[in-house]
């Protein structure tokens, strides 16, 4: 299977710890998305790349969340100073350039817990 | 400001039924309008989407959605339902006007299929 991975796939942390999550687009994708969803509601956008640019950013992104693609491949989200309203699953898209109705594919996401 | 109404909170159907799951959009401009699934601790699986051309789409597992601009919905419809297509559906929007590639999705409905 070569869709889109995300590691870890479960995250339990204390409030305050730094955590950080990775995203694996499919291959040929150059559009990757980070959206946050919580239970019993539809995903949000938090921010999204064309390779390796940071093109747009939600404001429900805080200054502790950053997120990086740094060489246009893979995708790290970080999360400084968890707090207990980060928890959420976190998910990852991408799709490809060119046509702007290509439609976005999910990763499994990963689940923070902030105790 | 683009956003996504799903009324029902959850649909039920009987197995061999017809199904719909109702979908209303407000965009400013022109919409691309999405269909996804999410089944219990997986990602989002795109179903199907409307870019222009026929407003009828057809996509995955048997699904199909009919887009309505003058009533700005975009409903989901399964001829036969089967057990397996109990999961939670996401109707998701971009205005085509809109630079940011960013999707909108709304709250969700769980559709529950009976034997």
């Amino acid at each position: 299977d070569t869709g889109v991975s995300q590691d870890p796939r479960h995250k339990i942390t204390k409030r305050g710890q730094n955590v950080t999550f990775r995203c694996d687009p499919i291959s040929e994708h150059n559009r990757l998305y980070w959206y946050r969803q919580t239970l019993g509601q539809g995903p949000e956008f938090l921010t999204y790349f064309q390779n390796e640019a940071q093109l747009e950013k939600s404001r429900l992104l805080s200054d502790r969340f950053s997120a990086e693609r740094p060489k246009g491949s893979f995708s790290t989200l970080e999360i400084q100073r968890t707090e207990q309203g980060d928890s959420a699953m976190y998910l990852c898209a991408s799709s490809l350039g060119g046509l702007a109705g290509n439609e976005q594919y999910f990763g499994p996401g990963t689940r923070l817990t902030v105790t | 400001a683009q956003s996504v109404a799903q009324p029902e909170d959850q649909v039920n159907v009987a197995e061999g039924n017809p199904l719909t799951v109702k979908c209303t959009y407000s965009v400013s401009g022109n919409p691309y309008l999405f269909w996804y699934v999410q089944y219990p601790n997986r990602g989002l699986q795109f179903l199907l989407k409307y870019i222009t051309g026929d407003n009828l789409v057809k996509g995955s597992y048997g699904f199909e959605a009919e887009f309505n601009k003058s009533q700005t919905s975009f409903h989901l419809k399964k001829p036969s339902a089967l057990v397996s297509d109990s999961a939670l559906y996401f109707c998701a929007v971009r205005d085509y006007e809109d630079s940011s590639y960013k999707l909108i999705f709304g709250s969700g409905t769980r559709l529950l299929v009976r034997p």
